[in-house]
């Protein structure tokens, strides 16, 4: 079992949608949370990042972390065509050695 | 703006050859990691250092060799080629607000 769980999708919405992107870790150790967004041909972008539990927001972007029951999530408001990306969860220790990605979920907004 | 900077971006070779991918990076960060993206399995860790001189194994580190002689550089050997390595290979570097990990734009590696 990955240490980081993600449903690689393909998830396909309409312009305008609320957009919830999942994933679940096993390691009680990680502290620090992130979202990657990446393009097509592209190396990967952080979006957001957590530290522990709670929410964080930026702009159109909520990123959410429960920590009782290790799920992360990312919530995209008013989607966007140029939202379309693999959007890819990451959790990271505090001693912060190794970094641990989900397989990534492939978003695409339909205009 | 360079960033991280890895070379070559396209390569094809030869199941037993060896090649080294490159990897510099600009913003005098002392942890830098190479990582493998492949269909369906995201993201996976192959070696990683915490500075100049100290490198230590991540996920899949087999098949893999690294040094960090300098900050700047992280290249990425590959001893004798598999078809099992064909890949999108990754470098990135991480400092600064949130430990920010920031990627290089990928080399997408295929062995025949």
């Amino acid at each position: 079992q990955k240490e980081v769980e993600q449903d690689p999708g393909p998830l396909s919405v309409p312009e305008g949608a609320i957009v919830s992107l999942n994933c679940t870790y096993s390691n009680s150790a990680f502290q620090y949370f992130m979202w990657y967004r990446q393009y097509s041909r592209k190396g990967p972008e952080l979006l957001m990042y957590t530290y522990s539990s709670g929410n964080k927001e930026d702009g159109r972007f909520t990123a959410q972390v429960d920590k009782s029951s290790k799920y992360i999530s990312l919530f995209i408001r008013d989607s966007q065509p140029s939202d379309s990306a693999t959007y890819l969860c990451a959790s990271q220790d505090t001693g912060g050695f190794k970094t641990i990605f989900g397989a990534g979920t492939r978003l695409f907004v339909k205009a | 703006n360079a960033g991280v900077t890895q070379t070559p971006k396209f390569q094809v070779l030869k199941t037993g050859q060896s090649m080294t991918l490159q990897c510099a990076q600009d913003m005098n960060h002392e942890y830098m990691s190479w990582y493998r993206q492949d269909p369906g399995m995201g993201l996976r860790l192959i070696h990683y250092s915490v500075g100049a001189g100290i490198t230590d194994q991540g996920e899949v580190p087999n098949g893999y060799n690294v040094s960090r002689s300098t900050t700047e550089d992280f290249p990425l050997r590959l001893l004798s080629a598999a078809p099992s390595q064909t890949s999108v290979y990754f470098c990135a570097s991480r400092g600064g607000r949130g430990n920010t990990i920031y990627f290089g734009e990928g080399s997408w590696l295929t062995v025949v």
